[in-house]
């Protein structure tokens, strides 16, 4: 089985310039989440959707964050203009509906951001 | 307060002994999950273990054991017979009741020895 796909695996960029990091989550999972892990601050939820839907995008540091799940197969996180400290590894997972117990998330391998 | 708590930041271990990374968490919630992921330098998260607050008995996949202490607010994933390959970075992570999103400790860096 395919797990949790994301592209691109590294992007290199200039500041002010446009990010796009694409996700395809496990086929029948219906939560997709979005994580960014720093050095200064660990991992931290930025969004999640349910059924496509966002629930909750408290973690999402500012209007410059905009992520979006327009179908059960892909979500996207974009990052415009994007900033040096927005430099980080960005994770998506994804997981069956919550109300199973168990719910455990699948993570992607993870986009490795240097914004220059 | 901090929900997470791994108080090691490192930790070393000869290759084929056991080794305990410490955990613990804080919630008001009678419902949560407690999940251990793994970290290899390549830099992908590997679900590892799951223990659920009303679970009874300690989860054990395969190498790994969960020591999961409900009045102490301890979920501390031991490693038996330590392998090179286990070499990485350990993270604890909480899932509260009403929540769905994982909330991540600081996470153990592991280094196995020969």
């Amino acid at each position: 089985d395919a797990g949790v796909i994301q592209s691109p695996r590294h992007e290199v960029t200039e500041m002010g310039q446009e990010v796009t990091l694409r996700c395809k989550p496990i086929s029948g999972h219906n939560s997709l989440f979005w994580y960014r892990q720093t050095m200064m601050r660990g991992l931290e939820l930025l969004i999640y959707f349910n059924n496509n839907v966002p629930i909750d995008d408290s973690g999402m540091p500012e209007d410059r964050f905009s992520a979006k799940m327009p179908n059960a197969s892909f979500s996207t996180l974009k990052i415009q203009p994007s900033e040096p400290r927005d430099s980080a590894v960005y994770f998506c997972a994804s997981s069956l509906s919550p109300g199973l117990a168990k719910n455990i998330q699948y993570f992607g391998a993870g986009t490795r951001l240097s914004v220059l | 307060a901090q929900k997470i708590t791994q108080t090691q930041p490192g930790m070393f271990v000869q290759e084929k002994e056991a080794v305990t990374l410490d955990c613990t968490y804080d919630t008001s919630d009678q419902s949560y999950g407690l999940f251990w992921y793994k970290q290899p330098s390549s830099g992908e998260m590997i679900f590892l273990i799951y223990q659920g607050s009303y679970d009874e008995q300690n989860a054990t996949e395969g190498r790994y054991s969960l020591n999961f202490q409900k009045a102490r607010k301890s979920a501390n994933l031991v490693i038996s017979a330590s392998q090179l390959g286990d070499s990485a970075m350990y993270f604890c992570a909480l899932r509260e009741g009403g929540g769905r999103a994982l909330t991540f400790g600081s996470g153990t860096r592991l280094q196995v020895q020969p």
